[in-house]
C-alpha cells in the first residue's frame, strides 16, 4: 500500500537554529511530493513541491526540501527558524490520478 | 480573489440530522476535493470531482454525498449524521492543467461536531 510517513509528531527548535521536518514515502512509480503548512484554524497552504529535476527544491517563506530517491525521503528544511514558523506541517504524495496521500502531520514549535 | 470559501466554519449536529457543507472557488479550477482531518491521522479524501457533472469516491465516502452542477461549487452532504463524522472538513481545488503534480488550494475548513 502506498503511504507517506512523518516519523515525528512534534519538532522543537530554538529561534535562529536550523530546522528539519522529516518525511518518507512508499509509493509505486515516480512520486510527486508536496509540503503544506497549516496555521491554527486555517486550511493547508502550499509550500513547495518536487516533480522532477533538481533534488533540492526551494519554496515559500525560506523553506526548502531535499528529495532523496535512494532513501525515499523528502525532508523539509530551513536554515534559520522563526517563531512564526510554528505550525502543523504535512508531507503529501501523488503518483497519478487525483488521490493525494497525506502524512499524519508534524507540529513544529519554535521557541524564542 | 477569495480562493476557496467554505461555509459554515463551525456546526454542531445531533445524531441523525442532515446538513450540507458549502464550498465555492473563484479560480476556475476544474478539480475539487473534500477531505476530512482527524487528529493524528492526516487528511483523508472523501470525494473528488474533475469537472462539472463528474464526481467520484475517495478513501472514506460512506455517509457522504456530493454534487457538482457548476465549476465553482462542490457541496458535501451528510444525510444521517453520526458521531464518527465529527471532524474538520476541508474543501480544496486545483487547476485544470494539473492533476498529479499540481498543488491544491484549501478552504479554511468546517469544524463539525455530532452529538
Amino acid at each position: 500500500a502506498q503511504s507517506v510517513a512523518q516519523p515525528e509528531d512534534q519538532v522543537n527548535v530554538a529561534e535562529g537554529n536550523p530546522l528539519t521536518v522529516k518525511c518518507t514515502y512508499s509509493v509505486s512509480g515516480n512520486p510527486y511530493l508536496f509540503w503544506y503548512v497549516q496555521y491554527p484554524n486555517r486550511g493547508l497552504q502550499f509550500l513547495l513541491k518536487y516533480i522532477t529535476g533538481d533534488n533540492l527544491v526551494k519554496g515559500s517563506y525560506g523553506f526548502e526540501a531535499e528529495f532523496n530517491k535512494s532513501q525515499t525521503s523528502f525532508h523539509l528544511k530551513k536554515p534559520s527558524a522563526l517563531v512564526s514558523d510554528s505550525a502543523l506541517y504535512f508531507c503529501a504524495s501523488n503518483t497519478g490520478g487525483f488521490k493525494t496521500i497525506f502524512g499524519a502531520g508534524t507540529r513544529l514549535f519554535v521557541k524564542a | 480573489n477569495a480562493g476557496v470559501t467554505q461555509t459554515p466554519k463551525f456546526r454542531i449536529l445531533k445524531i441523525g440530522q442532515s446538513m450540507t457543507l458549502q464550498c465555492t472557488q473563484d479560480m476556475n479550477h476544474n478539480y475539487m476535493y473534500w477531505y476530512r482531518q482527524d487528529p493524528g491521522m492526516g487528511l483523508k479524501l472523501i470525494y473528488y470531482s474533475v469537472g462539472a457533472g463528474i464526481t467520484d469516491k475517495g478513501e472514506v465516502p460512506n455517509g457522504y454525498n456530493v454534487s457538482r452542477s457548476t465549476t465553482e461549487d462542490f457541496p458535501l452532504r451528510l444525510e444521517l449524521a453520526a458521531p464518527s463524522q465529527t471532524s474538520v472538513y476541508f474543501c480544496a481545488s486545483s487547476s485544470h492543467t494539473g492533476g498529479s503534480n499540481t498543488e491544491a488550494f484549501f478552504g479554511q475548513g468546517t469544524r463539525l461536531t455530532v452529538v
